[in-house]
């Protein structure tokens, strides 16, 4: 069966980077695409960026360009999200979701469990 | 600014019809807003409902339907339950750099 099995919560000081993994198994990674989405605490949700399983072309919301990067390493099915340049406002939920390029573009239909990043000095 | 609009909060009764909207601050939903619907109870992650307007995920039950009414994207579910309560989201694809856009989520009560 298809799951996304993330990294562990993660603590981190204002200014520092954190990077969270998605380790992916039940299917072949590599076609399909990637999504993050992110839940601040009491928060609705927040498209964070996507990766191409295809290509590994990506996108991101301009309001965190320059501050994300996803990517992925198809020799262990896992795909990445880094943020940097920490602030409080990061505090969230992060969740990474499989995107099925077949049916035009969606979100996708598997999410992780979540990896909660608190950012605290 | 592109703002996806839900009701902050709806309520049906056990066994009851609702229909969620998913608006836009200005102008109006289509389908090549490809728009999705998520379901996430406090503590779990979202679950997917729907995508591309009226395709169900897999798994999810026939009484979760999507579709385009008037100017909006809806999600109707019919016979309610009682596990049904829980936040519900939309959201739509924007296409170009933006993508996707969320709305605020709609909390849904059963009573």
């Amino acid at each position: 069966q298809v799951q996304l099995v993330q990294s562990g919560p993660e603590v981190k000081k204002p200014g520092a980077s954190v990077k969270v993994s998605c380790k992916a198994s039940g299917y072949t990674f590599s076609t399909y695409g990637t999504n993050w989405v992110r839940q601040a605490p009491g928060q609705g949700l927040e498209w964070m960026g996507w990766i191409s399983a295809h290509n590994g072309n990506t996108k991101y919301p301009q309001k965190l360009q320059g501050r994300v990067t996803v990517t992925t390493d198809t020799s262990t099915s896992t795909a990445y999200m880094e943020l940097r340049s920490l602030t409080s406002d990061d505090t969230a939920v992060y969740y990474c979701v499989r995107e099925d390029p077949r049916v035009g573009p969606n979100l996708g239909d598997y999410w992780g469990q979540g990896t909660l990043v608190t950012v605290s000095s | 600014q592109t703002v996806v609009t839900q009701e902050p909060s709806f309520s049906v009764s056990p066994g009851g019809t609702v229909t969620l909207t998913c608006g836009l601050s200005s102008g109006s939903v289509f389908t090549s807003y490809y728009p999705s619907w998520f379901q996430q109870t406090p503590g779990q992650a979202p679950r997917t409902l729907i995508y591309s307007t009226n395709t169900r995920s897999s798994g999810v039950p026939d009484r979760f339907s999507g579709s385009i009414l008037g100017n909006k994207a809806a999600l109707t579910i019919t016979g309610a339950q009682a596990d049904d309560e829980s936040d519900y989201y939309c959201a739509l694809y924007m296409g170009g750099g933006i993508s996707w856009v969320f709305g605020g989520g709609t909390k849904l009560t059963v009573l």
